[in-house]
């Protein structure tokens, strides 16, 4: 069974700081992989994902991550951050193949941008 | 723009008493997810279906929980025998499985979940 894990429970910035989120997951087979974020008082929204190609995807409002095989990652990044970012970050795994497909989701990150 | 719903949104119920909350998904979506989630964790996986087959349970869901997608379309999850440890927020996720072709995979669209509290 895949498990996901992210490093930053609580990250605190200022306006126009650089953002990086980590995330790692433990499955050695292939894998689609998602970020999902979640404003306050707002139901889950899906930011990017990644199912095969260029490892370097984009997403919604200024956000892109890395699919690094090697090292099991898939680390969400944003150059500037906005007061308008203070949300709760989900990175998601779901394994391909296999036979067994159950989605996996880390615990998440709460994000504070101070304007 | 008709997404994922839900209801109802929150629930306050007795220890001891059944609940039953429903989904409905996006039209042509496929597939339909249950999830649990608690205050300060990501949404934990409970079931999906297939259509109305229910193709995974998660093996740490009690038998006081069932789940069904009846017509293929809207669901419904019970929980018999409500004990306070069930208070959480349960999500439903909706998404196009394709079957065949790239991509493999599917994105979830979730609802805005239903709040159980037990007293």
């Amino acid at each position: 069974a895949q498990s996901v894990s992210q490093h930053n429970h609580h990250v605190i910035l200022s306006e126009a700081a650089s953002l990086e989120l980590g995330c790692n997951y433990s499955y050695g087979g292939t894998v689609n992989l998602f970020w999902y974020v979640q404003y306050p008082g707002q139901h889950l929204q899906l930011l990017l994902k990644y199912f095969s190609g260029d490892p370097l995807v984009k997403g919604i409002k200024g956000f892109e991550a890395e699919f690094i095989k090697s090292k099991f990652s898939f680390n969400l990044r944003k150059p500037s951050v906005q007061w308008s970012d203070t949300a709760e970050y989900f990175c998601a795994v779901n394994a391909v193949g296999g036979g067994s497909y159950i989605p996996t989701f880390g615990r998440g990150t709460s994000l504070i941008v101070h304007p | 723009d008709t997404g994922v719903s839900q209801d109802p949104r929150h629930k306050i119920t007795k220890r001891g008493q059944n609940v039953t909350f429903r989904c409905d998904p996006i039209s042509e979506h496929n597939r339909l997810y249950w999830y649990r989630q608690t205050l300060g964790q990501g949404p934990e996986f409970l079931t999906y279906f297939q259509n109305e087959a229910q193709l995974e349970k998660s093996r740490l869901l009690s038998d006081r929980f069932s789940a069904e997608r009846p017509k293929g379309s809207f669901s419904t999850l019970e929980i018999q025998r409500t004990e306070q440890g069930d208070s959480a927020m349960y999500l439903c996720a909706s998404s196009l499985f394709r079957l065949a072709g790239e991509p493999y995979g599917d994105t979830q669209y979730f609802g805005p979940g239903t709040r159980l509290t037990v007293l």
